[in-house]
């Protein structure tokens, strides 16, 4: 079975700064899927970032990027230029390439605290 | 707007009563899912449903039971026989079952039973 581990569960940043949130998983799959998804006070969960496994190309969105380490088996997300609304609990995410049973299997989330 | 519902956001309830809550996607979706949220934890599956009429157990359905009668709509059954069913509950969907297509998250709803 998949597992997902996140080994921080709380990191704090002062506003502007940058801040990295670890993440590492075990498969012995070649193909998946990896997502970072945000939860804020709201509790609304919210994708922050996706990366294909079979591309070597790290994802980016806007101020949002990874480091993804195949042989590492090591997802990273790094926020650049944080802001207080970036404040919430981060989850990374596996999902296996195959059609069935496309479900996904969550670490135990990280809390970022943005300091003004 | 497109999107997904769950009602209520707060639910409270007697212990041993049986609670149904309600999801609701209006983007067509085909896959849906329902997880469990506690203090401190990641999300945890309860069932996943593919297609109408079919549904599968998760990691921790025991308590817990599904219906997917309509595309759309995917209520979800707390069983008095769930021994600590107070929690947060997030309804999820899906387009298609290939693909890096996201899962769409609902508001969630925070049962309580006392």
């Amino acid at each position: 079975a998949q597992t997902v581990t996140q080994s921080q569960p709380e990191m704090s940043v002062q506003e502007a700064e940058t801040v990295t949130l670890s993440c590492t998983y075990d498969t012995s799959e070649s193909d998946y899927y990896l997502f970072w998804y945000k939860q804020p006070p709201s509790r609304q969960m919210i994708l922050v970032i996706r990366q294909e496994a079979y591309k070597q190309q790290n994802a980016t969105e806007n101020r949002f990027s990874v480091n993804f380490q195949k042989a590492a088996k090591s997802f990273s997300l790094k926020i650049s230029d944080s802001q207080l609304g970036d404040a919430a609990m981060y989850f990374c995410a596996y999902r296996r390439y195959e059609t069935s049973g496309s479900r996904l299997t969550f670490g135990e989330g990280t809390q970022l605290t943005v300091n003004p | 707007d497109g999107g997904i519902t769950q009602s209520p956001k707060y639910l409270f309830r007697k212990e041993g009563q049986n609670v149904t809550l309600s999801c609701e996607q209006n983007l067509n979706h085909d896959a849906m899912y329902w997880y469990r949220q506690d203090p401190g934890q990641g999300l945890r599956l309860i069932y996943y449903s593919q297609i109408v009429n079919d549904f599968q157990k998760g990691d921790i359905a025991e308590g817990y039971s599904v219906s997917r009668e309509k595309k759309e709509s995917f209520p979800l059954t707390v069983t008095s026989a769930q021994k600590n069913p107070t929690a947060f509950y997030l309804c999820a969907s899906r387009k298609g079952l290939a693909g890096v297509y996201e899962q769409y998250f609902g508001p969630g709803t925070r049962l309580t039973v006392t």
